[in-house]
């Protein structure tokens, strides 16, 4: 199925650094998503971004809408420990489905 | 709310068994996805329902899967017969209208992980 180009695949960060991950798409979508996935469980819900430009925080996580509508950006600061799992970004058209990116799976050493 | 609720959560079988897996999607949801994730291939869309009706299923791997939602609380995707391939962690996900401003906002459950031996 169609997917969204997500990079980094991985990343082996140590703790307390920032990440930054992003997600490109050659189409244009309605909405940005971006899930986390522990080892062991389904993706849960982070940020959503509804509007081209739109910035959103929840708490040490940040994530933007891009002004082109095909991309959109994560970050993460100050990371910890139980940051460590996949990252998913997901794209939406008006259409029913979401597009989910190839993810990127984050490890964090003490 | 309970979440979205998946049984089994993991499935070992036989090749050529049946296997069904099953999903409660949050009450109220009208939406309900059936995914697939591989380390291959990530997280695969196989076929959603709308109302309890399937609106795409193009997903779907090939005529031994099959997913039916008798009504708004439950649906089933059954594999007969099981090959080794269709290893992987089969999750179900629900959400609300599309015309909401939440309507991307898909829930998953934990999912099940099937192993055909």
């Amino acid at each position: 199925g169609q997917q969204l180009n997500q990079s980094p695949q991985s990343m082996f960060i140590q703790e307390g650094e920032d990440v930054s991950m992003n997600c490109t798409s050659s189409s244009i979508f309605n909405t940005w998503l971006w899930y986390k996935q522990d080892p062991g469980e389904g993706p849960v819900l982070l940020i959503a971004l509804y509007k081209a430009g739109e910035l959103t925080s929840n708490g040490r996580l940040t994530a933007q809408f891009g002004i082109t509508r095909k991309d959109s950006f994560l970050n993460i600061s100050a990371s910890i420990p139980s940051d460590v799992g996949i990252y998913f970004c997901a794209g939406q058209l008006d259409t029913d489905k979401l597009i989910f990116g190839t993810g990127t799976r984050l490890q964090v050493f003490p | 709310d309970a979440g979205v609720i998946q049984s089994p959560r993991h499935e070992v079988t036989e090749m050529g068994q049946e296997v069904t897996l099953r999903c409660k999607p949050i009450s109220g949801h009208d939406y309900l996805f059936w995914y697939r994730q591989t380390m291959m291939r990530g997280l695969e869309l196989l076929i959603y329902f709308n109302n309890n009706v399937p609106i795409d299923d193009s997903g779907m791997p090939e005529d031994r899967f099959s997913a039916k939602m008798p009504n708004a609380s439950f649906s089933t995707l059954k594999i007969q017969p099981s090959e080794p391939r269709d290893s992987a962690v089969y999750f179900c996900a629900s959400r609300t209208s599309w015309w909401t401003r939440e309507a991307g906002e898909l829930f998953f459950g934990e999912g099940s992980r099937l192993t055909v031996l």
